[in-house]
């Protein structure tokens, strides 16, 4: 079962950073925070995971909570190109761990 | 990341019929692999996971005997619809696990049951 909760929906303007939040309250201490996102009738982009540290990439930062009850997905400089569905996902990174998607965040981003 | 092919892209079948839809891991020998579901508007559903020469372990609620996952070498697995009926039709997407923590999903299946 999804173990995180996001709001179902965002606007963001073009050019500008979309903060996309993510509220995993019952987090295990070996739990990693995984991002992913899905355009209209495609399969699931991965876009970045993290333990505890904030983690940057070409795509986005991850900024996580001490506590680690929450985190925000952080795109700098959002263009059209990424309006889609933003999940965040909560997983021991083993293999053969399942990955159990919640209902995500619709993200648009307004030119 | 690890370069994960489906065929067919989009399949129309009668109500009755059965649909294989096929998994490749093009760039990686994958042990295990996962097979979601994803109705419209809807999230996706995982349906079961894939071991490559073992059975597949189905998630609560999927019927193993309608939904037949086969894993028989390291980069196929296959998911076949058996008896298809209107209802079964969805988006049907697959993903490797590389083992590194990140999973990579196929570009899905789209399954019309007409």
């Amino acid at each position: 079962d999804a173990k995180t909760t996001q709001p179902p929906s965002m606007d963001c303007a073009e050019g500008r950073a979309a903060n996309l939040p993510c509220n995993h309250s019952t987090i295990s201490g070996n739990e990693y925070v995984y991002w992913y996102r899905q355009i209209h009738s495609q399969g699931p982009q991965y876009i970045i995971h993290g333990l505890k540290n904030n983690e940057t990439n070409e795509m986005a930062s991850l900024i996580i909570t001490e506590d680690r009850k929450s985190s925000t997905l952080i795109l700098p400089h959002a263009t059209l190109r990424d309006t889609a569905v933003y999940y965040c996902i909560v997983r021991v990174p083993n293999t053969g761990n399942q990955f159990y998607f919640g209902t995500g965040t619709s993200l648009t981003v307004i030119p | 990341g690890a370069v994960v092919s489906q065929h067919p892209s989009w399949v129309i079948c009668k109500s009755g019929t059965s649909v294989k839809i096929e998994c490749r891991s093009l760039d990686f020998q994958a042990t295990t692999m996962f097979w979601y579901r994803q109705f419209p508007k809807q999230s996706l559903m995982l349906m079961a996971t894939s071991n490559e020469g073992s059975k597949a372990t189905y998630e609560q609620g999927v019927e193993k005997d309608k939904f037949l996952i086969n894993h028989a070498s390291l980069t196929l697995s296959t998911l076949t619809v058996t008896s298809a009926h209107p209802e079964d039709s969805s988006f049907y997407i697959c993903s490797v696990d590389r083992g590194l923590g990140e999973q990579f999903f196929g570009p899905g299946t789209r399954l019309t049951v007409l």
